[in-house]
């Protein structure tokens, strides 16, 4: 099983971006996936999950209206789209397999927002 | 939301000696829904525990946890060179799903 993130980059504040995370070596609408990222050197922090179907997404108040999460089965890939990004944003943004526990991470994509 | 507050926040110990990490909830975790992960530098998360206490096939058994409701543990054993890097807990029961702020465990 391997994730892989892109679409990271500079972006100024109040811009939009958008991450992408193919999924390869798995039946990917058989499983949730979420995004979590990391600031410079700080903890995790979750940033949002979408079921299997698609049909389901929850996101923390952080971000909530802010990023959107939605995911194409027939690629294999999930997207999170971001607009109004501000400064506390900036992160290095993984995605992961599972709604829970998240057994597969990718590497990972640097947003920075400045 | 859970806060989950994890200590100390640097453990110093020597390889051969027992690590013992803790994550405390601020309220109870739902079915003990608590992972740990371990992470090194520059690179993603590796999942340990689950289920506060079940272990991921081909970790360790060095490493393990237990506890419940809103106080959780993971020990490892034996420190190995390897194992010299940061732990982070996180709940999944409640939404939203939060992590613990990490243990960095470091060379005494």
């Amino acid at each position: 099983v391997q994730l892989l993130e892109s679409g990271g980059g500079l972006v100024q504040p109040g811009g939009s971006l958008r991450l992408s995370c193919a999924a390869s070596g798995l039946t990917f609408n058989e499983f949730a996936m979420t995004w979590v990222r990391q600031a410079p050197g700080k903890g995790l922090e979750w940033v949002s999950t979408i079921s299997g179907s698609g049909g389901s997404t929850e996101y923390p108040g952080s971000v909530k209206g802010r990023f959107t999460v939605f995911r194409d089965n027939s690629k294999s890939t999930m997207y999170l789209q971001m607009n109004s990004l501000r400064g506390g944003d900036t992160a290095v943004y993984y995605c992961a397999r599972g709604g829970g526990a998240l057994d597969v991470w990718g590497q990972g994509t640097t947003v920075t927002v400045s | 939301e859970i806060v989950l507050t994890q200590s100390p926040g640097t453990l110093s110990l020597s390889p051969g000696e027992r690590a013992t990490l803790s994550c405390r909830a601020s309220q109870t975790v739902s079915s003990n829904y608590l992972a740990w992960y371990q992470q090194r530098p520059g690179q993603a998360p590796r999942l340990l525990i689950y289920s506060a206490s079940s272990r991921v096939p081909d970790i360790p058994d060095r490493f393990s946890g237990s506890g419940s409701g809103t106080d959780f543990t993971l020990t490892i054993s034996r420190l190995e060179p390897e194992d010299f890097v940061v732990y982070h807990c996180q709940q999944y029961g409640n939404s939203p799903r939060t992590f613990g702020q990490g243990t960095k465990v470091e060379i005494k």
